[in-house]
């Protein structure tokens, strides 16, 4: 199926621990993003990338730390997870820059820091 | 930056009932305007969207309607059926860079 696939799906670990989360498209797009969502719901932009460079960091900490090894993935590893970070993690992926693109947006991967 | 907020952040229907979602937005630069639905366990799906050339579009049961003056844009529901539960985001962006930011949400509960 075309799509924005993300794994894992969910992901419980401890405080301090180093994880990674991972997301693929192969809908052809070159720009690819991470939305954390928190318990109330609210959807935030952490990154964008554009053919595989950075375009969009929203004041994310230096704990976590996308990774684009091609334009159809990009990757999220989170150093010393702290409980704050418990949230959905949503990937996205759209088709240009101009400001107008339809996002499709992946699954999510629940993360749940103890 | 942009600011969007959303109203209500809840809202219970009768089936049959006309649901309506109301955003405000306060930077007068956004040209886009998005709306995606969130179900229970999954991603938000874009259901209709709206540029700001044109002032209401649309799609069988939905529609949205854009007031670029007031800075505020809404969506409609007619015919409310259960299958319509859901987390509703409205969201605005700029035509210059690729930022979408996201309203609050509203949940929306479709009583059959």
């Amino acid at each position: 199926d075309t799509a924005v696939s993300q794994t894992p799906k969910y992901l419980v670990t401890q405080m301090g621990n180093d994880k990674s989360i991972k997301c693929e498209q192969n809908l052809g797009h070159d720009t690819m993003y991470w939305y954390k969502q928190d318990s109330k719901k609210f959807l935030k932009i952490m990154f964008s990338y554009n053919n595989k460079e950075l375009i969009i960091n929203e004041t994310v900490p230096n704990r976590f730390s996308p990774k684009s090894p091609d334009k159809a993935h990009l990757n999220l590893h989170i150093n010393s997870l702290e409980l704050g970070d418990s949230a959905v993690y949503f990937c996205a992926s759209s088709q240009g820059t101009s400001g107008k693109e339809t996002q499709y947006f992946g699954p999510g991967t629940r993360l749940l820091v103890l | 930056g942009e600011n969007v907020e959303q109203h209500p952040s809840t809202l219970s229907v009768q089936e049959g009932d006309s649901a309506v979602i109301k955003c405000t937005y306060s930077d007068s630069a956004s040209n886009y305007f998005p709306w995606y639905k969130q179900e229970l366990g999954k991603g938000p799906q874009l259901i209709i969207d709206i540029r700001s050339n044109v002032g209401e579009k649309k799609d069988q049961r939905i529609a949205v309607t854009l007031n670029k003056t007031a800075k505020h844009f809404s969506l409609h529901i007619t015919e409310t059926q259960p299958e319509d539960s859901a987390v509703y985001f409205c969201a605005a962006r700029k035509a210059a860079g690729n930022k979408l930011t996201f309203g609050g949400g509203t949940r929306v509960l479709v009583k059959p």
